[in-house]
């Protein structure tokens, strides 16, 4: 069975601090590797994704994330936050069972950017 | 191009009631899936639906129920509904059945049973 591990369930930072935020996850087979992100009163949405290739991914906002296939992790980092970028932030796997995909997310680590 | 789309917004049902819940996935996508998200947690995988059928389905009771219209819109039922039941619902729509396709979610409709 699939699931996903999210370490940190509440950060606070001051604007302009990097940002990692931590994901590993579980899964025997290949996996696809997501991060969205819901605002305050708005819908899921995603934030990057990987499914192949660089491990290295650049999303949205100028958030990345790293595949550490070794380590099974998928963490989120961005050099610079911005107090928009409070919100909270979802790392999901997708990985296929019976010939059909299933997304797990994790629990999610809630953001909040001080001025 | 409008995405993905949840009717009602809000919903007030009292125990043991029943509920249905209705989800437009966004255009020129043919798969639905649906998600629980209860206070503090990360959504949880209730089933999908390709084809007008159930497809695959998380550890949910039989409780929820699904369907898949022609038109590729899809019901999510609850019935006997519980206090644990109240949630935010997700659905979510994706362009194909495997492959590389990503989910895009709808606002949700948020339940509440008391």
């Amino acid at each position: 069975a699939q699931s996903v591990s999210q370490h940190n369930h509440h950060v606070i930072l001051s604007e302009a601090a990097s940002l990692e935020l931590g994901c590993n996850y579980s899964y025997g087979g290949t996996v696809n590797l997501f991060w969205y992100v819901q605002y305050p009163g708005q819908h899921l949405q995603l934030l990057l994704k990987y499914f192949s290739g660089d491990p290295l991914v650049k999303g949205i906002k100028g958030f990345e994330a790293e595949f550490i296939k070794s380590k099974f992790s998928f963490n989120l980092r961005k050099p610079s936050v911005q107090w928009s970028d409070t919100a909270e932030y979802f790392c999901a796997v997708k990985g296929y069972s019976g010939g059909y995909q299933k997304v797990t997310f994790g629990t999610g680590t809630k953001l909040q950017v001080i001025p | 191009d409008a995405g993905v789309t949840q009717s009602p917004t809000h919903l007030i049902k009292t125990r043991g009631q029943q509920v249905t819940l209705r989800c437009s996935p966004k255009s020129g996508h043919d798969t639905v899936s649906w998600y629980q998200q209860a206070l503090g947690q990360g959504p949880q995988f209730i089933f999908q639906y390709y084809e007008e059928e159930e497809r695959q389905r998380g550890n949910f009771p039989d409780r929820f129920s699904g369907h898949q219209f022609p038109n590729y819109s899809s019901e999510l039922n609850v019935n006997a509904l519980l206090l644990g039941d109240s949630a935010l619902y997700l659905c979510a729509s994706s362009p194909q059945q495997g492959g590389t396709d990503t989910q895009y979610f709808g606002p949700g409709t948020r339940l509440t049973v008391l």
